[in-house]
């Protein structure tokens, strides 16, 4: 089974900071990867697919990038309501997999 | 307007069962596979099984392979999870997801329920 890893699992940032959060995969994926957001109670949210492609209707400050095995997803300049936990998921293989998560909040 | 409605969940018996439904609406429900993907309270997500949009085609979880089931009535633009000899490590919130048209195994997910609670306990 692939195994994903995301780092930092969490952090800290003020409003308007770039928020960089990086997925490792543990083999090769091409660009078969997700990013989602999930803020507190709610459904996870589709922001990101095929590794760079913004789903429809989500701002512009989030962006995606990678291939095979590393993958970074961007939050160009952070805002309050960005507060939430973020994850990528694989889906080259079954099964699929996600990320363990990263817990963004202001500072 | 995209719309998945979960329900059937509550609290059962560690060796119970429990089916799950999830209501699809706002799109052609028979075109698309689905998910059940779950979440552990505090814990992250778990994908747990999905299906075809016909129903042909069903993929399981290891944790689950042999005590759940995945199916769908398209007439009814329903999806289904039977849970059977459920464990307490089982608890968790249950979302349905909808696959994008393009997916392979239904397992890359574009639209996702609110959720529906199940808790396995004595």
């Amino acid at each position: 089974d692939i195994q994903m890893t995301q780092s930092p699992s969490s952090l800290s940032a003020s409003v308007g900071d770039r928020v960089t959060i990086t997925c490792q995969a543990s083999q090769d994926i091409s660009n078969y990867l997700n990013w989602y957001q999930q803020k507190p109670g709610k459904a996870p949210k589709l922001l990101i697919y095929d590794a760079s492609n913004l789903e429809t209707g989500v701002p512009s400050r989030f962006s995606g990038s990678g291939s095979g095995t590393d993958f970074t997803f961007t939050i160009s300049s952070l805002q309050p309501e960005d507060i939430a936990t973020y994850y990528c998921q694989q889906y080259d293989n079954l099964p699929p997999a996600f990320g363990p998560g990263t817990k963004v909040d202001i500072k | 307007e995209v719309q998945l409605l979960e329900s059937g969940g509550g609290l059962v018996q560690p060796g119970g069962s429990l089916r799950l439904s999830c209501a699809a609406s706002g799109f052609t429900f028979s075109s698309y596979a689905m998910s059940w993907v779950r979440q552990a309270p505090g814990k992250g997500l778990e994908w747990v099984s999905a299906i075809s949009g016909s129903g042909g085609s069903t993929y399981y979880a290891d944790s689950v392979k042999g005590r759940f089931t995945i199916s769908r009535d398209n007439s009814k633009n329903t999806l289904y999870l039977q849970m059977n000899s459920l464990r307490a490590e089982d608890t968790a919130v249950y979302y349905c997801a909808k696959a994008p048209i393009s997916s392979t195994w239904g397992t890359n997910f574009d639209y996702w329920g609110q959720g529906t609670l199940v808790t396995v306990s004595s």
